[in-house]
């Protein structure tokens, strides 16, 4: 499916519970990206991988926590420091850092 | 860092006419600027994108212009038809200390109606 795979689709969160969402990617893709997307904010980079074992902190990181120790496999954590964590999250990968992204399904987070 | 503003948020045709979205960045060292398409439900798909030493790109039905010294570029949808209807994000790029930082417009949503 597209070679980008994300799990849960849906995912409910009590307060002060960490989830972790799921990216897989069979592309071969070096770099992999999670984004948050809010109506009407577009989208916004939450963390990035350029290589395994590395990563870096996007625009809005605080709350988040990534892992990265396989190329195909690109976690995010969603903390209970995250104060406002419903939304909808987006994982990408890319053969260049940024050249043309492809998405996967995208997992939507609700806190209960 | 760079911003980039996106013109309409909403966006309603007519099935046959031509839709056009704008955007505006900030930054002239963006040098590469992608177009995604996203359906109800559906994760965003790449349909587009254009690199800053080309003005104009082509593909059936879809078009993107940029002008790079008014810093602003566009996607046009001729003879559109309702499976045109979505959600359309412009982006972007630049290095960035090693990286190819990319950000989003927030969104046109375009409703053809048939």
């Amino acid at each position: 499916d597209g070679g980008i795979t994300q799990s849960p689709k849906y995912l409910f969160r009590k307060e002060g519970q960490n989830v972790t969402l799921s990216c897989e990617q069979n592309l071969n893709h070096d770099a992999m990206y999670w984004y948050r997307q809010d109506p009407g904010q577009g989208l916004r980079l939450i963390y990035y991988s350029q290589i395994v074992n590395d990563f870096q902190k996007g625009d809005i990181a605080e709350g988040y926590s990534v892992s990265r120790e396989k190329k195909e496999s690109f976690p995010l954590t969603v903390t209970s420091a995250q104060k406002n964590p419903t939304a909808f999250y987006l994982c990408a990968s890319s053969i260049e850092g940024g050249y043309g992204y492809t998405f996967g399904s995208g997992t939507r987070l609700t806190v209960v | 860092g760079e911003n980039v503003e996106q013109h309409p948020s909403t966006l309603s045709v007519q099935e046959g006419d031509s839709a056009v979205i704008k955007c505006t960045y900030s930054d002239s060292a963006s040098n590469y600027f992608p177009w995604y398409k996203q359906e109800l439900g559906k994760r965003p798909q790449l349909i587009i994108d254009i690199r800053s030493n080309v003005g104009e790109k082509k593909d059936q039905r879809i078009a993107v212009t940029l002008n790079k010294t008014a810093k602003h570029f566009s996607l046009h949808i001729t003879e559109t038809q309702p499976e045109d209807s979505a959600v359309y994000f412009c982006a972007a790029s630049m290095q960035s200390g090693g990286y190819q930082k990319v950000t989003f417009g927030t969104g046109t949503k375009l409703q053809v109606i048939p």
